[in-house]
């Protein structure tokens, strides 16, 4: 199975500020197809997961432009330009390009300072 | 637009079975495959199974092969079968559309099942 370390598992960040999430594979997630399946979600509190990024990079539509994902074969990152108060809530990534079974990080926790 | 709507969670004595649905509406069903995800209370999120388009393809995680059963019919409705239930079995139940650019691109708004006696 795929393993996704996430770092770190807890973010303070002051408003305005920029922030910054990494997510390693324990393998390389460039998929036969050569795509890479590496997606990032966002969870506010008490709300369902939304995706944010999908294909390492691609923002889903709605989703604001400080909001950038990039990275390769097993490094990956998610920045967040200037943080927002609704920014607030845990950030995970997922692999989707070696299944059985999908394989999400552990979840960073993004809080305001 | 599309929605995902969840339901059939709730208490349930260990070892029991209960069935989750989720009910899709505002896409073309038949093109999706589609999966379940939970989340233990405070935990993080752990993919459960998946069901190809057709529904010839079925994919389980390893805490619940044996026990877990997916399916769907042409109504718009996903399910889950959960049986020989445990307490590490208590999440809330997420179904989430696997879009070919990537999966989750939609999920519903959860079910919740608690295992106790």
């Amino acid at each position: 199975d795929v393993v996704m370390t996430q770092s770190p598992l807890s973010l303070p960040v002051t408003l305005g500020q920029p922030a910054s999430i990494s997510c390693r594979s324990s393998q390389s997630l460039v998929h036969g197809d050569g795509n890479t399946y590496l997606n990032w979600f966002q969870q506010r509190p008490g709300q369902s997961p939304r995706r944010l990024i999908y294909k390492i990079s691609n923002r889903d539509s709605g989703v604001p432009d400080r909001f950038s994902g990039s990275g390769s074969d097993t490094d990956f990152t998610l920045k967040i330009s200037r943080v927002e108060a609704e920014d607030v809530g845990v950030y995970y990534c997922m692999q989707g390009s070696h299944w059985p079974p999908y394989t999400f990080g552990q979840g960073t926790k993004l809080e305001i300072k | 637009q599309v929605q995902l709507v969840e339901s059939g969670g709730g208490v349930v004595q260990p070892g029991r079975s209960l069935r989750l649905s989720c009910a899709a509406s505002g896409f073309t069903f038949s093109n999706y495959a589609m999966h379940w995800i939970r989340q233990a209370p405070g935990k993080g999120l752990e993919w459960v199974a998946v069901i190809t388009h057709d529904g010839s393809g079925k994919y389980y995680a390893d805490s619940v092969r044996g026990r877990f059963t997916i399916s769907r019919d042409i109504s718009k409705n996903t399910y889950l079968q959960l049986s020989s239930l445990t307490a590490e079995d208590t999440a809330i139940y997420y179904c989430a559309r696997d879009d070919p650019s990537g999966q989750g691109d939609y999920w519903g708004q959860g079910t919740l099942v608690t295992v106790s006696s």
